[in-house]
């Protein structure tokens, strides 16, 4: 099976321009969940959609938003962009909701605002 | 929420060492990864271990559940093995699903 794919691989942006990510899971894996890497924050979960629905959601401001598609493939979107906004996006699926299974990662997208 | 604590936060080797890597969590988990981050970014499963002990290769783990920690083991290491190891894992209780709580990491470096 093809692992997770993430598009693009690497993006360069200016302050107050917005960004959509795209993430495509494992074939047949419902759930996609999105995180962020940064050199200070480590990486701190952004949401998870399941069945095109956000199921959850972390500690980010409203200018991070995503969506789910009924392929299950999966956007995340950055609206007015800041210099701390430049990170490694990375993008997770698995099987199931419940999260007791083994979450995938793909390679990320590395973003840079400035 | 849970917290995730990893120790040492480096470490250096030389080739054909051993080490362990430690992984603390606050609360009772259903789901404990083990991570081994490339140069690339990309996280590469090594272990889904809440309970337990695996092997792979020159690579074990076991989780304490009880004790609320899980250890990383590596065998005659070598330079490949370079890079930063990341434990992850989410709480058993209320209704975060999928939603893991990573370590800071450790960094590896294993010298020639």
């Amino acid at each position: 099976k093809a692992g997770v794919t993430q598009t693009p691989r690497y993006l360069i942006k200016t302050r107050g321009q917005q960004v959509t990510l795209s993430c495509s899971p494992i074939s047949g894996h419902r759930s996609v969940s999105w995180y962020q890497q940064t050199p200070g924050q480590g990486l701190q979960f952004l949401f998870e959609y399941f069945s095109e629905t956000q199921r959850n959601k972390g500690n980010f401001p409203g200018r991070f938003s995503g969506r789910q598609f009924s392929n299950s493939r999966s956007e995340m979107n950055v609206s007015t962009l800041e210099l701390g906004d430049s990170a490694l996006y990375l993008c997770a699926s698995s099987y199931i909701l419940s999260g007791t299974d083994t979450q995938y990662f793909g390679p990320g997208t590395r973003l840079t605002v400035l | 929420g849970i917290q995730v604590e990893q120790s040492p936060p480096d470490l250096i080797l030389q080739e054909g060492a051993n080490s362990t890597l430690r992984c603390n969590f606050s609360d009772s988990v259903n789901n404990l990864q083990w991570f081994h981050q490339n140069p690339w970014g990309q996280l590469i499963n090594l272990f889904y271990i809440p309970s337990g002990t695996k092997q792979n290769g020159r690579l074990s783990a076991t989780t304490v559940a009880t004790e609320r920690y899980s250890l990383l083991y590596i065998s005659s290491s070598q330079t490949t093995d370079s890079g930063v190891y990341f434990c992850a894992a989410k709480g058993a209780g209320g209704t975060s699903y999928g939603k893991l709580t990573f370590g800071q990491g450790t960094i590896l470096t294993v010298h020639p």
